[in-house]
C-alpha cells in the first residue's frame, strides 16, 4: 500500500530558530498533500494544502508566513516552522493523496513531534 | 458549514465487553465517509471508507455503518489493544479535503 514518511519525528529547537520537516510519498505521487496540527487529546486539524508546483493554500487563521510550505516535486513536501516560539509546540502530521485510489487515497505520515525551548 | 462531531470523547471499557462509537456529521455533497485509528505519538491509520447510507464494512473486531446523518463504529469483545483514538473524517469532492471529528479515546482495560 501507499506509504508516506516523515521526518524528522522529533525534534526540539530553541525560541527564534526555523525548523523544517520533510513528507514523502514514497511508492506513489503525490499531487496534494496536506499539513495538519494536533493539540494533546484533539483532532487534526488542517493547516494547508499544497499542490506540486504552486503555492500552498493555507486554512483560516493560519499565518503564512511563519508556516512555509514548499511542494517542488511529485514526491516531497515540506513544512518550515519559522521563528519558532514555545506557542508553536504541537504534533504536526502530513498526509499525501494518491489521486489514482480516488477517495482512498490519503495515507498519513507517522508525525513529527516539534518542541520549542 | 460543515461539521463533524464524534461521542464520546473517551470511553472506558473492560475487556470482552462491546460498545459503539458515534460520528454524526452536517456536510453538503458528501463523497465518502472514513474511519481511522490513531495510537499516541503516530498519524492516523486507515481502517474503513463508507460511500453510501447502508454500507457496512468489518475488519476483526471493528464494524462501520453509515446512515445518512451518522456513522457507527462497533467494537465486539474488545481487547487490550484495541486501545487507541478512533476518528471519523468527511470527504467532499469539493474542496479536495477531509473533514476530521475530534475523537474518541478508547481504553480497554484486561
Amino acid at each position: 500500500g501507499a506509504v508516506v514518511s516523515q521526518h524528522p519525528s522529533r525534534v526540539i529547537c530553541k525560541s527564534g530558530t526555523s525548523v523544517k520537516i520533510e513528507c514523502r510519498s514514497l511508492d506513489f505521487q503525490a499531487t496534494t498533500m496536506f499539513w495538519y496540527r494536533q493539540f494533546p487529546k484533539q483532532s487534526l486539524m488542517l493547516m494547508a494544502t499544497s499542490n506540486e508546483g504552486s503555492k500552498a493554500t493555507y486554512e483560516q487563521g493560519v499565518e503564512k508566513d511563519k508556516f512555509l510550505i514548499n511542494h517542488a516535486s511529485l514526491t516531497l513536501s515540506t513544512l518550515t516552522v519559522t521563528s519558532a516560539h514555545p506557542e508553536d509546540s504541537s504534533f504536526y502530521i502530513c498526509s499525501a493523496r494518491d489521486h489514482g485510489q480516488g477517495a482512498l487515497g490519503y495515507t498519513f505520515g507517522s508525525g513529527t513531534r516539534l518542541t520549542v525551548v | 458549514e460543515d461539521q463533524v462531531t464524534q461521542s464520546p470523547e473517551a470511553l472506558r471499557l473492560q475487556e470482552g465487553e462491546s460498545s459503539s462509537l458515534n460520528c454524526s456529521y452536517t456536510v453538503s455533497g458528501l463523497r465518502g465517509l472514513f474511519w481511522y485509528r490513531q495510537d499516541p505519538g503516530k498519524g492516523p491509520e486507515f481502517l474503513f471508507t463508507l460511500y453510501s447510507a447502508g454500507e457496512e464494512k468489518e475488519k476483526e473486531r471493528l464494524k462501520a455503518t453509515l446512515t445518512k446523518k451518522e456513522s457507527f463504529l462497533h467494537i465486539t469483545a474488545p481487547k487490550p489493544e484495541d486501545s487507541a483514538t478512533y476518528l471519523c473524517a468527511v470527504y467532499k469532492a469539493a474542496g479536495n479535503k477531509l473533514t476530521f471529528g475530534g475523537g474518541t479515546r478508547v481504553l480497554v482495560k484486561p
